[in-house]
């Protein structure tokens, strides 16, 4: 069982917007840590896609978008490509645990 | 370009060891905490262990603890896990990953290794 929880699965057609969702609580994201988010293609390294929230690291593009409210954050992804199917996973930080993941969600493009 | 290659991974027994190394280049090594993180099969990433810039500190899963020894090695770019006691239930892809820290906002982790495979099997 993750610390963060998002949906097993997400899908969209491609041009559609989809978002995934990441809730914590009061001893991480309600706390005021960041949240940021991983793509993970099965066999590679995880990526860095969002920090801080809605920061982009330098090449990834602006069809992706975080944010952060309360104990929770999402992630968005608008004009679906079909090279935008992996798994993604939120992150933050937690008071008793420190490094806290999601148990990840699989996007498929349709 | 920042490089993180981890290397040591195998098949090994219930109740055996294992050590992992983890190789930086590109980059200050000993001006960031590093971390290992696994991934079981059909599981979700999961934080390992951490350690600190010096190596004098050390944190760890409850998972983990007791079993398993992170270390590092400035002088040579070097991250180590020795994993001791292995249950099945430590089979997974381990990762290293370089830590950048966001003062009270938290941390994250900018670059990855590809990963090492460890089997806990008999």
């Amino acid at each position: 069982q993750s610390v963060l929880t998002q949906p097993p699965s997400v899908s969209g057609a491609p041009g559609q917007r989809v978002t995934i969702s990441c809730t914590g609580s009061s001893s991480n994201i309600g706390t005021g840590y960041d949240v940021h988010w991983y793509q993970h293609l099965p066999g590679t390294a995880p990526k860095l896609l969002i920090y801080a929230n809605n920061d982009r690291p330098s090449g990834v593009p602006d069809r992706f978008s975080g944010s952060r409210s309360g104990t929770s954050a999402s992630l968005a992804i608008t004009g679906l490509q079909a090279e935008d199917e992996a798994d993604y996973y939120c992150q933050s930080y937690d008071s008793s645990l420190r490094g806290v993941f999601g148990g990840g969600t699989k996007l498929t493009v349709l | 370009q920042v490089q993180l290659v981890e290397s040591g991974g195998g098949l090994v027994k219930p109740g055996g060891s294992l050590r992992l190394s983890c190789a930086a280049s590109e980059f200050t090594f000993s001006d960031y905490y590093i971390i290992w993180i696994r991934q079981a099969p059909g599981r979700g990433l999961e934080w390992v262990a951490e350690i600190n810039t010096s190596g004098s500190t050390t944190y760890y899963a409850d998972s983990v603890k007791g079993r398993f020894t992170i270390s590092r090695d400035n002088a040579k770019n070097s991250l180590f896990l020795q994993m001791n006691s292995l249950r099945a239930e430590d089979t997974a892809v381990y990762y290293c990953a370089r830590v950048f820290l966001s003062g009270v906002a938290g941390y994250y982790f900018d670059y990855w290794g590809q990963g090492t495979l460890v089997t806990v099997s008999s």
